[in-house]
């Protein structure tokens, strides 16, 4: 089975822009996770998708959004990027999205904002 | 809010040492707690979950925690530390009511010295 991935691996953008990352969860997974890694915060939950809907939502503005479609790929945009914004965003996903279910991770998609 | 703590931002052993990280936990209710580890440029890999079948969980490549109610501890261990061992370790929680909401430390760097 094909793990979780997402592209693009690498992007670079410029404050002011928009972003749109994406991520392809394992076959049968239903329930997709994004986080945010810096140096700084460490790793941060962003939301979870499920079944097309949101159903957590973590502590980020509102500039930072996201979505899901039928086949379960989902999208996370970032609007008005910031230099704060630069990290690696991690996707993941898991197959109802149970809280003792192991979430599979994808190698993640490195932002850097200039 | 739960929250876990990983005591030592980077821990270095010797080859064939001992690995110990540690991880203390902080939740009103029974937590499932997790270790994931994170090789350079990559994602996160599921070592090992707590998911209270078990005190003692064994993961993969020889590592095990111990989950100690009494101490609110999930310490990570290796009997004997090889050089491929070299990452970032990260000591993470879920519960009930936070679905796959991951709540993650601050990540622990092992060096292994030959």
């Amino acid at each position: 089975k094909a793990g979780v991935t997402q592209t693009p691996r690498y992007l670079i953008k410029t404050r002011g822009q928009q972003v749109t990352l994406s991520c392809s969860p394992i076959s049968g997974h239903r329930s997709v996770s994004w986080y945010q890694q810096t140096p700084g915060q460490g790793l941060q939950f962003l939301f979870e998708y499920f079944s097309e809907t949101q159903r957590n939502k973590g502590n980020f503005p509102g500039r930072f959004s996201g979505r899901q479609f039928s086949n379960s790929r989902s999208e996370m945009n970032v609007s008005t990027l910031e230099l704060g914004d630069s990290a690696l965003y991690l996707c993941a996903s898991s197959l109802l999205g149970g809280p003792q279910e192991t979430q599979y991770f994808g190698p993640g998609t490195r932002l850097l904002v200039l | 809010a739960q929250s876990v703590t990983q005591l030592g931002s980077h821990v270095s052993v010797s080859e064939g040492a001992l690995v110990l990280l540690r991880c203390n936990y902080s939740s009103s209710v029974p937590p499932y707690l997790f270790w994931y580890v994170q090789y350079p440029n990559q994602g996160l890999q599921l070592l090992l979950k707590y998911t209270s079948a078990a005190t003692l969980v064994k993961g993969i490549n020889g590592f095990e925690a111990e989950f100690k109610r009494s101490e609110t501890s999930f310490h990570l261990t290796k009997p004997s530390a090889h050089m491929s061992d070299a990452a970032e370790y990260f000591c993470a929680v879920s519960k009930e009511t936070s679905g796959s909401r991951l709540t993650f430390g601050e990540g622990t760097q092992l060096t292994v010295n030959p």
